[in-house]
């Protein structure tokens, strides 16, 4: 089946750095691909839609200043978190779905536990 | 938004099936149901999905109520390795929608 890589699978930062996480679709080209955040015991929450080529689409109350998406090409993904602080720390989560004019199961990455110290 | 609602959690014996509920009351006609698993500290792993009938794949089945504001995803035989948080959500507009989950403890 579809496989989506997320890289790092752990990050632990300083306060006030920037990080990098990397969404791929190994086998499939993706034009629009899904940022989650995990808190401990809470479901995933949608940051963000990242659309190829062009901007992404934050949900309300994500800042996208703070949670910049780059989505350059049909397999790539990124999301930085900028000048992260301890609040940041969380369970990031990637998604594609190959879209073929289905309805499609989504595909998730293994997810990016970031901690900022 | 369609919202989708579950116990919180449930128990079962191993090798025994297992139901798990969902409610959606609010669902419109084209949301589809989707069910994912997630085992702690990975990304979510898809389990079945279907619109009006039941569907069966090798890891589960989902059943679906003929006035779809219900559904039951049915593990006819849980191992061990099912012990998960099983999340019920609907796609509108394919957007995923989740809900809270329910957790599945599989007693051996």
């Amino acid at each position: 089946g579809a496989v989506v890589s997320q890289h790092p699978s752990w990050v632990i930062c300083k306060s006030g750095t920037s990080v990098k996480i990397e969404c791929r679709s190994l086998d499939f080209q993706a034009t629009t691909m899904f940022w989650y955040r995990q808190f401990p015991k809470q479901s995933l929450m949608l940051m963000a839609t990242s659309n190829e080529g062009s901007k992404a689409t934050y949900e309300q109350g994500v800042e996208k200043d703070k949670f910049l998406i780059n989505h350059a090409s049909l397999t790539l993904s990124t999301l930085t978190v900028t000048s992260a602080h301890p609040e940041d720390s969380s369970f990031y989560i990637c998604s594609a779905r190959d879209w073929d004019g289905r309805n499609t199961e989504a595909f998730f990455g293994q997810g990016t536990r970031l901690t900022v110290v | 938004d369609a919202k989708t609602t579950q116990p919180n959690s449930m128990e079962s014996n191993e090798e025994e099936p297992v139901h798990l509920p969902c409610n959606h009351s609010t669902i419109s006609g084209t949301d589809y149901i989707h069910w994912y698993r997630q085992l702690p500290s990975q990304g979510p792993e898809y389990v079945i999905h279907g619109l009006t009938s039941n569907v069966n794949n090798r890891m589960a089945s989902l059943a679906i109520a003929e006035d779809r504001k219900s559904s039951t995803l049915i593990l006819h035989r849980a191992t061990l390795r099912d012990a998960a948080v099983y999340y019920c959500i609907l796609d509108s507009n394919y957007q995923l929608i989740w809900g809270a989950g329910t957790k599945l403890i599989i007693k051996p």
